[in-house]
């Protein structure tokens, strides 16, 4: 079964912090995807990162940051000197690869993050 | 401008008045998929389809319908909507399936049933 745990519910920094936000997934496929999405307050969701099981680059754009660690089935997100506007829900998220896999997206419950000026 | 619509994105109604939420991509996206989120169980999946005339069950399908009789247009469905329906949804798109680009969201339609 597949399986994305976000195990911060909240977290409260104050700008210019660095903050990660962490993700822990399981999946017993050896094809997959992983997404981050921010949710601002006004609702929508907002597509950051898509990456592969078979690419575990780090990558960087801008403030933000991805860590893909498979050995730790881990996909951390850090944004580094925080603003305001970073504040939102961050979703993580996983599917599976494959023609005859099942076609959905398994998110994690979110984490709510504040920036405090 | 690349995006789905949906419509509305606000909804009141009573329970078993069916109700069509629409969603349009114009992006020539071949996978759409419909989403509920609510407090604490985070987005579940409803329905998808994978083309015109192909769709088939999430996690919650119960009590929605959903049809992709074009491929830009994937409505969803409330035959007899319930107060548990009330919810917040999003419809999605894709290149594929497998989200080649990312998903792309609607601006989400919050429904509330009486």
């Amino acid at each position: 079964a597949q399986k994305v745990t976000q195990a911060q519910t909240e977290i409260s920094v104050v700008e210019k912090e660095d903050v990660t936000l962490d993700c822990v997934y399981e999946t017993r496929d050896t094809t997959y995807y992983l997404f981050w999405y921010k949710q601002p307050p006004s609702g929508e969701l907002v597509f950051l990162i898509r990456r592969n099981s078979f690419d575990e680059q780090n990558e960087i754009s801008g403030r933000y940051s991805w860590n893909f660690q498979k050995s730790t089935s881990s996909f951390n997100f850090t944004i580094t000197a925080s603003q305001v506007v970073d504040s939102a829900v961050y979703f993580c998220a996983l599917t599976r690869g494959g023609y005859s896999s099942a076609s959905k997206i398994i998110f994690g419950s979110g984490t709510r993050l504040s920036i405090r000026p | 401008e690349a995006q789905v619509t949906q419509n509305p994105r606000y909804l009141i109604t009573v329970t078993g008045k069916k109700l069509t939420v629409t969603c349009s991509q114009n992006m020539n996206h071949e996978y759409m998929s419909w989403y509920r989120q609510d407090p604490g169980l985070g987005l579940r999946q409803i329905y998808y389809s994978m083309n015109v005339e192909v769709t088939d069950k999430g996690d919650v399908p119960e009590g929605y319908k959903v049809s992709r009789k074009e491929k830009r247009n994937f409505p969803l469905i409330l035959e007899s909507p319930s107060p548990n329906q009330t919810s917040l949804y999003f419809c999605a798109s894709s290149l594929s399936r497998l989200g080649v680009g990312g998903y792309t969201f609607g601006s989400g339609t919050r429904l509330t049933v009486v």
